[in-house]
């Protein structure tokens, strides 16, 4: 069965600092994955996407992701953060051999101190 | 094409009553979800459509859940004889699923349902 982790349930960087938030997956196939970000009071909006073509990823606003299969990792990351980074991240794992349908993991807060 | 839209927006009911939910999809997207949020919760899986054949349940789900999508395109989830616990976002999705690989989901902005 498929499944997500995320790592982390809050993480807090500073402005113009790195951004990383962890994710691993259980797949038994070879699985697609997506980030998402959901700020306050707004709709869920696709930040990346990995579905098998180039292992690292890029995203809106400087995002991107890398696919590691030896760790089953497909963490976000972004080079210097910004305000309006600030936002609910979820990692998301589908399979086409079990119907495609979207598991989310439980997500990581993402605060930016100015 | 305005994206997925989802009516109402926000319901407020009293424990012991029906509601009904409905989202209408991007265009041509043959696939449809819906999930189910709670505070500082992830999205859970409730159930999805291929047209308007629904694939899968969550076995989470009681049987007070319902959903149809009759004619492929927009789709209704009832809720019957709500309960406090119900009391929840409700997000639908849709996608294309064709002889590739699964595309990206785009969401609506969700119901949010509260029993009192």
């Amino acid at each position: 069965a498929q499944s997500v982790t995320q790592l982390d349930s809050h993480v807090s960087v500073s402005e113009g600092t790195p951004v990383l938030l962890r994710c691993n997956y259980s797949s038994s196939y070879s699985p697609s994955l997506f980030w998402y970000v959901q700020h306050p009071n707004k709709g869920l909006q696709l930040l990346l996407k990995y579905t098998s073509a180039a292992t690292l990823v890029k995203g809106i606003n400087g995002f991107e992701a890398e696919f590691k299969k030896s760790e089953t990792s497909f963490h976000l990351t972004k080079p210097s953060a910004h305000m309006s980074d600030a936002a609910e991240y979820f990692c998301v794992v589908s399979e086409d051999n079990q119907g495609g349908k979207l598991i989310f993991g439980q997500g990581t807060e993402l605060s930016v101190k100015p | 094409d305005t994206g997925v839209s989802q009516d109402p927006r926000h319901k407020i009911t009293k424990r012991g009553q029906n509601v009904t939910f409905r989202c209408d999809p991007i265009s041509e997207h043959n696939r449809l979800y819906w999930y189910r949020q709670t505070l500082g919760q992830g999205p859970e899986f409730l159930t999805y459509f291929q047209n308007e054949a629904q694939l899968e349940k969550s076995r989470l789900l009681s049987d007070r859940f319902s959903a149809e999508r009759p004619k492929g395109s927009f789709s209704t989830l009832e809720i019957q004889r709500t309960e406090q616990g119900d009391s929840a976002m409700y997000l639908c999705a849709s996608s294309i699923r064709g002889g590739g690989r699964i595309t990206e989901a785009f969401f609506g902005q969700g119901t949010r349902l509260t029993v009192v």
